[in-house]
């Protein structure tokens, strides 16, 4: 099946300071990516939508400005979280799907693990 | 909007059946997936329904009435591997929505 990686797979940063993470898609071009955050015991909840070489579309409630996405390839999604801060600690997933057809399955990456001290 | 709504947590036993619900409300419904999530790691993908009935796969089946806005996992011979947390994902115009997920813990 499609593979998709992510880096870092854990990260440990100070308040105020900024963090890209890297979402790839290695055997497969990605017409959309997908951006979720997973606080514990809780379910993944979409933070944005990326299209390759458009603007990300954000769910309501998310700060594009302060949660920078760009899509700059088929194969490459980066989610850059400024200015982060303790309640920003989270486990951040991409996921990639091929297509455009909403039922086409989505490929998960193994997250993002996210720290703010 | 979307409403997805699943127990938060089930017990079961090695090698029982269990049944996991999900109930949802949304608009634009172009389907419903179920994950599977261990801890700490990415969801990976166990099915997807599009129309009405029963889609067997292996050990697990899913079952879609749309006009009752209502999904179930069902697991058979459950393995203690197969503790996770279950997902019920509902797709609509052009994105994934995830529900609250089910905590499996299967006991020997």
């Amino acid at each position: 099946g499609a593979v998709v990686s992510q880096h870092p797979s854990w990260v440990i940063c100070k308040s105020g300071t900024s963090v890209k993470i890297e979402c790839r898609s290695l055997d497969f071009q990605a017409t959309t990516m997908f951006w979720y955050r997973q606080f514990p015991k809780q379910s993944l909840m979409l933070m944005a939508t990326s299209n390759e070489g458009s603007k990300a579309t954000y769910e309501q409630g998310v700060e594009k400005d302060k949660f920078l996405i760009n899509h700059a390839s088929l194969t490459l999604s980066t989610l850059t979280v400024t200015s982060a801060h303790p309640e920003d600690s989270s486990f951040y997933i991409c996921s990639a799907r091929v297509g455009q057809g909403v039922g086409n399955e989505q490929f998960f990456g193994p997250g993002t693990r996210l720290t703010v001290l | 909007g979307q409403n997805i709504d699943q127990p938060t947590e089930m017990t079961a036993t090695e090698g029982a059946i269990v049944q996991i619900n999900c109930t949802y409300q949304t608009s634009g419904f172009n389907g419903l997936f179920w994950y599977q999530q261990h801890a700490g790691e990415a969801p990976t993908f166990l099915s997807y329904n599009v129309l009405d009935g029963l889609e067997e796969k292996g050990r697990f089946s899913s079952f879609l009435s749309r006009s009752k806005g209502y999904s179930y996992l069902l697991l058979k011979e459950l393995q203690m591997k197969d503790s996770a947390s279950y997902l019920c994902a509902v797709t609509g115009f052009q994105k994934l929505v995830f529900g609250t997920g089910t905590r499996l813990l299967v006991s020997p």
